[in-house]
């Protein structure tokens, strides 16, 4: 059970690239979630999906983009990379069918914008 | 709006001692509370988790929480640290998933090092 995969896993862009970063579940939860975390702070929600074809923003959604297609896969997407948005970058699932259920989290994409 | 305020940046502990970490937050109705850790290069793995019953909440690898409401507090302990749990630890809080989607608000950490 691979639970959370997020790919890549490093990444160093020049401004203005675009790119997506992946992120797959494998544990049919309907639940999904971007966050990113920069030096000293918490973890901001950038976007969530409470399933296939819904998505909405979350407290830091400006400069990215999200799909929500299938179950399994929530893409985030960069169009115009600039420096702010140098940060590791979290996605996490979690199964609101079953009650008191937590987020389970991949192991981030460490992203530079240079 | 929620809010978590995790006081200490950086705490030192020496190994074989016991641990307290803070957090406050902040709530209108009856929060949803996690902890949270995180290892170098590594995603969040989830401690403990409370959200109603027993205000002593057990979780992984030793560690317990105590919801205390009229302090607005949920404290982290261990009564004897391992090197091992050198790591960041984050609270973080959310509404209860009974009403629907549960959006989690984060303090923003607290590094533990642990020294022998």
């Amino acid at each position: 059970n691979a639970g959370v995969t997020q790919t890549p896993k490093f990444r160093i862009l020049k401004i203005g690239q675009s790119m997506t970063l992946q992120c797959t579940q494998d544990m049919n939860h309907n639940y999904m979630y971007w966050y990113r975390q920069d030096p000293g702070m918490g973890l901001k929600l950038i976007y969530y999906s409470v399933g296939a074809g819904i998505t909405d923003k979350g407290e830091v959604p400006n400069g990215y983009n999200v799909s929500r297609s299938t179950t399994e896969d929530f893409p985030l997407r960069l169009e115009l990379a600039a420096p702010s948005q140098t940060s590791v970058y979290f996605c996490a699932s979690r199964d609101q069918g079953v009650s008191n259920q937590p987020q389970h989290f991949g192991d981030g994409t460490r992203l530079s914008i240079l | 709006a929620q809010s978590v305020t995790q006081p200490d940046i950086h705490i030192t502990v020496s190994e074989g001692a016991s641990l307290e970490l803070r957090c406050n937050y902040s709530y209108g109705a009856t929060p949803y509370l996690f902890w949270y850790v995180q290892s170098p290069g590594q995603g969040l793995q989830l401690l403990l988790k409370y959200f109603s019953g027993d205000t002593l909440v057990q979780g992984i690898k030793g560690f317990e929480a105590e919801f205390k409401r009229s302090q607005s507090s949920f404290n982290l302990r261990k009564p004897s640290v391992h090197w091992s749990d050198a790591a960041e630890y984050f609270c973080a809080v959310g509404a209860s998933p009974n009403f629907g989607n549960e959006k989690l608000t984060f303090g923003t950490g607290t590094r533990l090092t642990i020294i022998p």
